[in-house]
């Protein structure tokens, strides 16, 4: 079935440092990527949607400049934290479709990324 | 504003027997929904979804059924197994992205 990767699964790392998460979708082309934020008992949390070749659609409340999403090519899409604080310490989760959800093809997951922040 | 919620946190049942998971939504315009199952340290997998042209989908030992009317849908799980235990969350479609539940942590006893 369809697999998505996704590196590192864990970063600590010190304050003021950027991070890039990477989300790859392994054995098919993934016209569109999803970044999500869970903190521990809660939902997760749409961040933004990435399409190759084009700009990111960030949710409200979602810094874009905190958050930079690049999605190159239609296997990879990266996430980087810039100048991480402890408060974005979370877990981040990205997610890969063949289209969109309403084409009725599900929403593939990584395994998730925990950063921590010191 | 939840949009989705998941009113029950924690579920027990025992193996064999029927697990219920509860969903609920507010927003009419949704029109297809998703379980999935998650792991701790892993990301969700998917399980099964509906679209709101069904009141019933069925795979197996999972089954949802909606009730647009109440807004409400239900994930069934027959008969449970202790590889079931694990926090199902359910999704709704809104356009292009999925709004997530809180989750039930689902748990299994012999």
């Amino acid at each position: 079935g369809a697999v998505v990767s996704q590196h590192p699964s864990r970063v600590i790392c010190k304050s003021g440092t950027s991070v890039k998460i990477e989300c790859r979708s392994l054995d098919f082309q993934a016209t569109t990527m999803f970044w999500y934020r869970q903190f521990p008992k809660q939902s997760l949390m749409l961040m933004a949607t990435s399409n190759e070749g084009s700009k990111a659609t960030y949710e409200q409340g979602v810094e874009k400049d905190k958050f930079l999403i690049n999605h190159a090519s239609l296997t990879l899409s990266t996430l980087t934290v810039t100048s991480a604080h402890p408060e974005d310490s979370s877990f981040y989760i990205c997610s890969a479709s063949l289209g969109q959800v309403r084409s009725f093809k599900p929403q593939h997951f990584g395994d998730g990324t925990r950063l921590s922040i010191l | 504003d939840q949009q989705v919620k998941q009113n029950s946190p924690s579920l027990s049942v025992q193996e064999g027997r029927i697990s219920i998971l509860n969903c609920d939504y507010t927003n009419s315009m949704f029109d297809y929904f998703l379980w999935y199952k998650k792991y701790p340290a892993e990301g969700p997998t998917f399980l099964i979804s509906i679209s709101s042209i069904k009141d019933k989908n069925e795979d197996g030992r999972f089954t949802v059924f909606l009730n647009k009317s109440a807004k409400h849908l239900s994930l069934h799980i027959v008969p449970s197994q202790p590889g079931d235990s694990a926090v199902y969350f359910c999704a709704a479609a809104e356009w292009d992205k999925l709004i997530f539940g809180t989750g039930t942590r689902l748990q299994v006893f012999p």
